[in-house]
């Protein structure tokens, strides 16, 4: 079975910063997915950011970026120019490649961006 | 529809009694997923379709719940005998079976069970 920990429960920020929050993992699987999903107060869960295992390369969207260290079994996200709309929690979340079924979520880390 | 559907936001019971939860997913979507989400438990989950068969129902807690959907679209999760543990939100999300990893989510419905 898989395990996701989120070991910051709760950040803050100031407007226009950076900040990175921290994901770790546990797994014997070679080949999956991690995302990160942003949840605002309105309780829908947003995509964030998503990373295959099999790519060496760390994804990057926007302001998000990714430092994925697989020997690690490592998945930080960073925030860069952090905006007030980013306040939300935020879950790292695990799935195994080529299966299509369930997300392991962490525990989530609340982020509040501070004017 | 543009977006996942679930009704109703917001859901009060009384213990004992049973509750239905729709999900209408985005349209095209052939998997759809329940989560739960409560303080206790965090984010675990439910039960997923591929079309109208759930392949995997390990993850539902109990005998009391139950989920089932039809023509390839809608479904319902059901809780019979509510107890004052399955007070959580509860997640629906889809996906396109080409892009299976990536899955969309609803607002969810918020069950409180008194």
């Amino acid at each position: 079975a898989q395990t996701v920990t989120q070991s910051q429960p709760e950040m803050s920020v100031q407007e226009a910063e950076t900040v990175t929050l921290s994901c770790t993992y546990d797994t014997s699987e070679s080949n999956y997915y991690l995302f990160w999903y942003k949840q605002p107060p309105s309780r829908q869960m947003i995509l964030v950011i998503r990373q295959e295992a099999y790519k060496q390369q760390n994804a990057t969207e926007n302001r998000f970026s990714v430092n994925f260290q697989k020997a690690a079994k490592s998945f930080s996200l960073k925030i860069s120019d952090s905006q007030l709309g980013d306040t939300a929690m935020y879950f790292c979340a695990f799935m195994k490649y080529n299966a299509g079924n369930m997300l392991t979520f962490g525990g989530g880390t609340r982020l509040m961006v501070k004017p | 529809g543009a977006g996942v559907s679930q009704s109703p936001s917001n859901k009060v019971t009384e213990k004992g009694k049973d509750v239905e939860l729709r999900c209408d997913p985005i349209s095209g979507h052939t998997a759809l997923y329940w989560y739960r989400q409560s303080l206790g438990q965090g984010l675990e989950f439910l039960i997923y379709f591929q079309g109208n068969s759930a392949p995997d129902k390990s993850g539902l807690p109990s005998d009391r719940f139950s989920a089932e959907r039809t023509g390839g679209s809608v479904s319902t999760l059901t809780i019979q005998r509510t107890q004052q543990e399955d007070s959580a939100v509860y997640l629906c999300a889809s996906s396109r079976v080409l892009a299976k990893n990536i899955q969309y989510f609803g607002a969810g419905t918020r069950l409180s069970v008194l």
